[in-house]
């Protein structure tokens, strides 16, 4: 997992809720991201950052924001949990065109 | 938009055989390639990474190969083991270096 935790692992929700996943990493990668994985649709990316305070849209960004305010540390916030938002979220980070390391995963599910 | 697709979604084979994961993508313009595995519940593990310039990489057992200018890869597994059992994802990374895109998978059982 090359220093990756996420947390929590697990969350039950309501829908209309705000939730927030956190990701860490400890080893000082520059390039950090968030994907969620569904049955059917595999992984895929909902933001992305390149550096503190640097972040970017995925294809699925629609309903989350993120913030990274240290290098180790990278913040998904739904901001009114949606059914359709119940899924498992992974967090990763790399160095420039590198490997991706991934965390544990979260699942979280919407009620 | 890149497109990955990953035939066949799922395989089981005898212990002991040789197989061979496929891996198709739309966009020739890639920076590197990516195998991982994924055990049921965890999160993805890396095996492979192939540059673009590379045509293949290997790790023990396993062997991928590129064909950057066919959109191709493949992931060789030389005497599966029921320890292989896993899914396996491959996911290209754009020429800007930052992004991967995920294929959906092959899901790899491996029997006894």
């Amino acid at each position: 997992d090359a220093g990756i935790t996420q947390s929590p692992r697990h969350k039950v929700t309501e829908t209309g809720t705000p939730v927030t996943l956190r990701c860490h990493q400890t080893e000082n990668h520059r390039y950090m991201y968030w994907y969620r994985q569904d049955p059917g649709h595999g992984l895929r990316l909902i933001h992305y950052s390149y550096g503190v305070k640097d972040t970017d849209k995925g294809e699925v960004s629609d309903g989350y924001s993120v913030s990274r305010s240290k290098t180790e540390d990278f913040l998904l916030t739904l901001e009114s949990a949606t059914s359709s938002q119940t899924s498992v979220y992974f967090c990763a980070a790399a160095g420039v065109a590198d490997t991706q390391y991934f965390g544990p995963g979260t699942r979280l599910t919407v009620l | 938009k890149q497109e990955v697709t990953q035939i066949p979604a799922a395989l089981s084979v005898p212990e002991g055989e040789n197989l061979v994961l496929n891996c198709s993508f739309t966009d020739s313009a890639i920076y590197n390639l990516q195998w991982f595995r994924q055990d049921p519940g965890k999160g993805l593990t890396s095996l492979l990474l192939i540059q673009s310039s590379q045509r293949e990489q290997t790790s023990g057992r396993l062997n991928a190969s590129l064909d950057k200018s066919s959109g191709r890869s493949t992931l060789y597994i030389a005497a599966s083991q029921p320890g292989d059992s896993a899914t396996y994802l491959c996911a290209v990374i754009g020429s800007s270096g930052d992004k991967l895109t995920f294929g959906t998978g092959t899901r790899l059982a491996v029997r006894p």
